[in-house]
């Protein structure tokens, strides 16, 4: 069966810091990664990742998929009170429509 | 990014009561759509697939006649939550891909149920 997992499942920080979170899955026929915030209502979507060492940036969030491994990463630099969220990963298959969310990594930004 | 809309946003009923649940494509053809359910504080659990035309494809464990999914054109699926319990009362989100598998999915706003 597949499955995502994600870790931690969650992180106090400081603004400022830098954050790193981890998604790692167990797929058959894997196509694509996604990584979504979800604040208080519906997921937004930030990444989507199907190739391995390629680096997806926006602004001070990146991220990188590793399929050897099964894993990818979230980094957050410089991090603000606004980056407080549920930050959720997903895997799609080559021969499903759907996504596979993981537990999510719940993320507090604190002044 | 393209624009998935779900109504009502907040609901409440009374047990025994049916609720449908809207989304809606606003800027794109959907064939297909998703439905989740969402506890506090849990991650996104798939429900259902909708598939326009035809019979929606139900995750494991998840009733099809309290669950009742219509997909009646390319830009609206409808999720009626029959004979709603209390524990019932959830976050449903509906989602949607503008396009094939190589395209990220995009959210309705969700729907909060609360059944008393």
């Amino acid at each position: 069966e597949d499955k995502v997992v994600q870790s931690p499942l969650s992180l106090v920080v400081h603004e400022g810091d830098t954050v790193t979170l981890n998604c790692s899955y167990e797929v058959t026929n894997f196509r694509s990664l996604l990584w979504y915030k979800q604040e208080k209502k519906a997921p937004t979507f930030l990444f989507m990742l199907t190739s391995s060492g390629i680096e997806k940036k926006s602004g001070r969030l990146s991220s990188i998929l590793d399929k050897k491994e099964l894993f990818s990463i979230l980094n957050i630099t410089a991090t603000q009170t606004g980056d407080s969220a549920v930050y959720l990963c997903a895997e799609g298959g080559y021969n499903t429509d759907k996504l596979i969310f993981g537990t999510g990594t719940r993320l507090q930004v604190f002044p | 990014g393209a624009v998935v809309s779900q109504h009502p946003s907040r609901v409440i009923c009374k047990s025994g009561t049916s609720v449908k649940i809207e989304c809606r494509s606003l800027d794109f053809q959907a064939t297909t759509m998703f439905w989740y359910r969402q506890f506090p504080k849990q991650s996104l659990m798939l429900m259902a697939t909708s598939n326009e035309g035809s019979k929606a494809t139900y995750e494991q464990g998840v009733e099809k006649d309290k669950f009742l999914i219509n997909h009646a054109s390319l830009t609206l699926s409808t999720l009626t939550v029959t004979s709603a319990h209390p524990e019932d009362s959830s976050f449903y989100i509906c989602s949607a891909r503008a396009g094939g598998r190589d395209t990220e999915a995009f959210f309705g706003q969700g729907t909060r149920l609360t059944v008393v």
